[in-house]
């Protein structure tokens, strides 16, 4: 009975290197999100795929963050040249399908810190 | 765009007593508002949820308000116990659209 998993658990870069964060989804979810949790803060929003294509990807902060899911199952959200203030917990989520009324399944998050 | 306030920041109440968070919001075409749950090291958990055209739901020892009209809702706990203690996002929908959470409540249970 898995969950959303989310991999690394833990990643540490330095500033300017490039990341990629990983996340597996509810078997059979055919919409996905990443947020991006920063301390003491709520998720933020970053984007969603419905399948294989980024349905909202309002919420990326610039052009250095890009995600993609190429099969509508695993999807990787990439960070370039990354800065220290990139440095949150990135959380994945998936749901049956699209819709804020279909329930959100979080997976535990990747911990990015950017030295 | 939507903007989602939540209050207290943190809060203590002794086990078995009640718990309350308040949230508002911005965009009155918001229409679906639900509760979260994040313990640590963990993703947020739904706990419960409402949509606009209701104004009370109730599940077991949690209950949600809504005020549409002064755009506000609230999380009720009764009966809290330890289990209760965790960090709890409001979060609200504009037009079944993306999720815009508030910046979370810390809720302690004392023994």
């Amino acid at each position: 009975g898995a969950g959303v998993s989310q991999t690394p658990s833990n990643k540490v870069t330095e500033k300017g290197k490039y990341v990629e964060l990983r996340c597996d989804p509810i078997s059979g979810h055919t919409a996905l999100y990443w947020y991006r949790q920063s301390l003491g803060q709520g998720p933020e929003f970053l984007i969603y795929f419905q399948g294989t294509g980024a349905a909202d990807d309002s919420g990326l902060p610039n052009d250095r963050f890009f995600a993609v899911r190429p099969e509508g199952s695993v999807s990787t959200l990439k960070i370039q040249r990354t800065e220290r203030g990139d440095s949150a917990v990135y959380l994945c989520a998936s749901s049956l399908m699209a819709g804020a009324v279909n329930e959100q399944f979080f997976g535990p998050g990747t911990r990015l810190t950017v030295l | 765009g939507e903007n989602v306030e939540q209050h207290p920041s943190t809060l203590s109440v002794q086990e078995g007593d009640s718990a309350v968070i308040k949230c508002t919001y911005s965009d009155s075409a918001s229409n679906y508002f639900p509760w979260y749950k994040q313990e640590l090291g963990k993703g947020p958990q739904l706990i419960i949820d409402i949509r606009s055209n209701v104004g009370e739901k109730k599940d077991q020892r949690i209950a949600v308000t809504l005020n549409k009209t002064a755009k506000h809702f609230s999380l009720h706990i009764t009966e809290t116990q330890p289990e209760d203690s965790a960090v709890y996002f409001c979060a609200a929908s504009i037009r079944d659209d993306k999720i815009i959470f508030g910046k979370g409540t810390r809720l302690h249970i004392l023994p």
